[in-house]
Parts: C-alpha cells; sequence; structure tokens
C-alpha cells in the first residue's frame, strides 16, 4: 500500500545536539512538506519541497534544515540553533494537479522531546 | 487578521445531533478547499475536499462553500462519539500550499 512513513515515532534530543528525522512516501507524489504542531495550536509550515533538489523555507524554518535528494525522501534535522524543538512534526506530501488534486497525505508523526 | 480562522471550541454536541463547524478565509484567490479530522495524537486525515460554491455531501458529512463570504463549512450529521476530534479547514493558497486553521475542537456525548 503506497503511504508515507515518518521515523522515529519518539525522538528525545539532548541540548545541543542535532536530530534528523526521517520521511520517505511511495505515493510518486512530487511535493513534500514539513510540519511543526505545538499543543492546542494549528500546524505551521517549516519547509517544502516541490521537485527534487529544490526546497523553500517556510513560515518557521530558522533552526531547522532540509534535503531532497531523491523523490522519495524529504528528511528534516532539527539543529541546535533550534531552541524550542519540543512538539510534534508531520510529514505530508501532494501531487497538486488541477485545483490542488486530492490535499495532503500526512505520515503518522515524529513527537521530539529535548531532555 | 488570521488567514484562516475557526472557533477553537470546545463545540460540544449530544449523540445524534447535528454538528455544524465553520471556517473564514482571507485568501479570495483559494479556489480549493480541505477539511481535515485530527484525533488526540495521531495525524491529520482528509475528510472533505470542496471546489465550487454550494453543497458537497459524502455520507454523514456534508460541505458548504461561499466564496463571495470567504466561508467554508463542515456539517456531520447523526454525530457519533468517534467524531470526537479536531477539525481543520485548509484552504489552497498561494504557490498550491495548504493554508491551516487552528482548528476546532469537537466533543460529541453519548
Amino acid at each position: 500500500d503506497g503511504g508515507i512513513t515518518q521515523s522515529p515515532k519518539y525522538l528525545f534530543r539532548k541540548e545541543g545536539q542535532n536530530v534528523t528525522l526521517s520521511c520517505e512516501q511511495n505515493l510518486n507524489h512530487d511535493a513534500m512538506y514539513w510540519y511543526r504542531q505545538d499543543p492546542g495550536q494549528g500546524l505551521r509550515l517549516i519547509y517544502y519541497s516541490q521537485i527534487v533538489n529544490d526546497f523553500q523555507k517556510g513560515d518557521i524554518a530558522e533552526g531547522y534544515s532540509v534535503s531532497r535528494e531523491k523523490k522519495e525522501s524529504f528528511p528534516l534535522t532539527v539543529t541546535s540553533a533550534q531552541k524550542n524543538p519540543t512538539a510534534f512534526y508531520l510529514c505530508a506530501s501532494s501531487s497538486p494537479g488541477d485545483r490542488g488534486g486530492d490535499g495532503y497525505t500526512f505520515g503518522s508523526g515524529t513527537r521530539l522531546t529535548v531532555v | 487578521q488570521k488567514e484562516v480562522e475557526q472557533n477553537s471550541g470546545p463545540l460540544s454536541v449530544p449523540e445524534g445531533a447535528i454538528a455544524s463547524l465553520n471556517c473564514t478565509y482571507s485568501d479570495r484567490g483559494s479556489q480549493s478547499f480541505f477539511w481535515y479530522r485530527q484525533y488526540s495524537g495521531k495525524s491529520p486525515e482528509l475528510i472533505m475536499s470542496i471546489y465550487s460554491n454550494g453543497d458537497k455531501e459524502d455520507g454523514r458529512f456534508t460541505a458548504q462553500l461561499n466564496k463571495a463570504s470567504q466561508y467554508v463549512s463542515l456539517l456531520i450529521r447523526d454525530s457519533q462519539p468517534s467524531d470526537s476530534a479536531t477539525y481543520l479547514c485548509a484552504p489552497l493558497g498561494y504557490g498550491n500550499k495548504l493554508v491551516f486553521g487552528a482548528g476546532t475542537i469537537l466533543r460529541v456525548k453519548s
């Protein structure tokens, strides 16, 4: 079955440490996105990529980095520059098409906690 | 003004009633609109999309769109306790990106 796989499900980061969150999709979608969700709040866009080897900053890119070397993969690195990284991270993909296609498909998320 | 406004709730309805969830948006250029359901601790899942003014029905769900008023709503008929979740409204904005509202918490009481 096609879908998006995020790993790990839970991740603990020490102060000053970089960590990388994995996102892989087999839906043949061109576009991929990373969102952050804090308790009781909506989704905020971190980075997005509409084609391989290209990506753009979203609304809250500071302290994060991404790469898009393969169509299937869009890993997110949370760097030590991100001062408050504890949150629920969601990866999504889409095949925009006409009128936005079928919207976004989301992975199951990674819950990151600073210890 | 936020790009997408939703009443945060919680909206409480008794089992079997109609739940009405509302959303307003600021981008007049938005042409496509999506409703997502998110259970606590889980990722959002798509439940409805609507592109044209009027109503679109899918089972117990009806999406309503009024582009002139920049208003989109979701009705859930015969609400069930399993419908208790946060509902996210998401218009398609510039660059084919969805813009998410903060969501409305729905609680269906049995």
